[in-house]
C-alpha cells in the first residue's frame, strides 16, 4: 500500500530564512512518481513539481529546491530565503505506475513565513 | 494557459438534498478524478474516471455518490442525499497522460447545513 508521511505539521520562519519541508514515502512498486503541490490561503492546488523514481537528480527551481532519496524513501523541500509570499500549505504525494495512478496525499506541512 | 474550472466555487445546502459539483477538465485531457478536502485536512482522492468509466474509487465514494461526463466537456460529482460530513472542499483534477501532474480546478466549497 502506498503512503506519504509529512511529520511536519506546521513550521513558522522569518523571511529570508531557508526552509526544509520534509516528505516519506512508502510504496512497493519500483516506478512511481512523487509530485509537490502548494495550497495558498486563497486554497487552490498549485503544482509544483514531479518526479520519477528512476531520476533522483535533484533540482533547482529558483528559490526552490528539491532533495529525492531512493535510499532513504524521501523527496524533501527546500525553499531558500523564504518570503511572505511562501506562506501556504505544502503537500507531497505519490502516484504508482500503471492503472489509473490516482495522487496519495501527504497531510500537508503549513509554513507560515513572518516579515 | 488552460485550466480546470469548477462551478459553483460556494454551494450551500440543506441535509438530505441533492447536489450536482460541476468541472469543466482541460480539453486534451483524458484522465479526470475528484478529490475532496474537509477543512483543515488532508486531501482525499474519491474517484478517478477514464474512458467513460469509473476506473477507480476510494471507500468514501459510496452509494450516494456518482459521476458522470454527460458531454464531451463536463465531468459532474452528484452527492444523492446530503450529510453534514459531507462538507468540505472538492477539487476536480484532470491529465492528459496517466502520469503527468494532476491540474486542479479552484475547488468548490461544500457546506451542508
Amino acid at each position: 500500500a502506498q503512503k506519504v508521511t509529512q511529520a511536519q505539521t506546521e513550521i513558522s520562519v522569518v523571511e529570508k530564512e531557508d526552509v526544509t519541508l520534509d516528505c516519506v514515502y512508502e510504496t512497493r512498486d519500483t516506478t512511481y512518481y512523487l509530485f509537490w503541490y502548494k495550497q495558498p490561503p486563497s486554497g487552490e492546488l498549485v503544482f509544483l513539481i514531479r518526479r520519477n523514481s528512476f531520476d533522483e537528480q535533484n533540482e533547482i527551481s529558483g528559490r526552490y529546491s528539491w532533495n529525492f532519496q531512493k535510499s532513504t524513501s524521501s523527496f524533501n523541500f527546500t525553499i531558500t530565503a523564504s518570503q511572505v509570499v511562501d506562506s501556504a500549505v505544502y503537500f507531497c504525494a505519490l502516484s504508482e505506475s500503471g492503472g489509473y495512478n490516482k495522487l496519495i496525499f501527504g497531510a500537508g506541512t503549513r509554513l507560515a513565513v513572518h516579515p | 494557459e488552460p485550466e480546470v474550472t469548477q462551478t459553483p466555487s460556494h454551494q450551500v445546502t440543506q441535509m438530505g438534498q441533492e447536489v450536482i459539483l460541476r468541472c469543466v477538465p482541460i480539453s486534451n485531457h483524458l484522465y479526470f478524478y475528484w478529490y475532496r478536502q474537509i477543512l483543515g485536512q488532508k486531501v482525499e482522492f474519491l474517484v478517478s474516471f477514464y474512458n467513460n468509466e469509473i476506473s477507480e474509487k476510494s471507500e468514501i465514494f459510496d452509494d450516494q455518490f456518482s459521476v458522470e461526463r454527460p458531454d464531451g466537456s463536463n465531468f459532474t460529482l452528484k452527492i444523492r442525499s446530503t450529510k453534514l460530513e459531507d462538507s468540505a472542499m472538492y477539487f476536480c483534477a484532470s491529465r492528459d497522460s496517466s502520469n503527468s501532474p494532476l491540474h486542479f480546478g479552484n475547488g468548490t466549497r461544500l457546506t451542508v447545513t
